[in-house]
């Protein structure tokens, strides 16, 4: 069974860059996963989404300082020149005709 | 601008129903599956069901699967969510979202509505 893990929480420094990670459960390794944010008390939004060989697609206005990368069963969302709104919950996310997965979040702290 | 905007939520007992809407604007409804997701208080982010953009096939988490029932009009584009036989691990606040793609699927969720939110208590 599919199975997304993320980190429960994450900090860094303003200004600094952090690296967020998403794992894929064994034997799912080749899975695309997509990354939302979500700040406080708002309704998630969609970043990008990351294929196994790194190449990502970010959403519409998404900043640059936001980007995806990718090794083995792991799925990035790098952020760098960190800003106190980067503070936000972000899920990772799998699709596919079965039931839609979600990682349980990671709560980052600027 | 692309807006999904949902209503229908509030507080129900145990055991009742609930329908929920989610009206699309600024898209090409039938070329979007769409999706309910939820989210229970300070909990994360659940995928309850899903339908084509013809609406002619649906997909439910099987904790919902036999309650619920996700139905489109495309017509009025508008995506609806019937909820049944209501518990009180139902509460949470609901979230109407598009996939890019007509096909349930074959690509993420690209775009939220701002949610609505469903209480499940006596």
């Amino acid at each position: 069974q599919l199975v997304l893990t993320q980190s429960p929480s994450a900090s860094a420094s303003l200004g600094a860059s952090v690296k967020l990670t998403c794992t894929l459960s064994n034997g799912h390794s080749s899975y695309a996963i997509a990354w939302h944010q979500q700040l406080p008390e708002k309704s998630p939004r969609y970043l990008m989404r990351i294929n196994s060989d790194g190449s990502h697609k970010k959403g519409d206005g998404v900043p640059d300082r936001f980007s995806g990368s990718s090794s083995g069963a792991e799925r990035y969302l790098s952020i760098s020149s960190l800003q106190s709104e980067d503070e936000a919950d972000y899920y990772c996310q799998t699709w596919g005709t079965g039931e839609r997965i979600f990682g349980g979040g990671t709560k980052l702290t600027v | 601008e692309v807006q999904l905007v949902e209503s229908g939520g509030g507080l129900v007992q145990p055991g009742g129903s609930l329908r929920l809407s989610c009206a699309a604007s600024a898209i090409t409804f039938s070329s979007h599956a769409m999706s309910w997701v939820r989210q229970a208080p300070g909990k994360g982010l659940e995928w309850v069901s899903a339908i084509d953009g013809d609406g002619g096939t649906t997909y439910y988490a099987g904790s919902v699967k036999g309650r619920f029932t996700i139905s489109r009009d495309n017509s009025k584009n508008t995506l609806y969510l019937q909820m049944n036989t209501l518990r009180a691990e139902d509460t949470a606040t609901y979230y109407c979202a598009k996939d890019s793609n007509r096909w349930y699927g074959l690509t993420p969720i690209d775009f939220w509505g701002q949610g609505t939110r469903v209480t499940v208590s006596s």
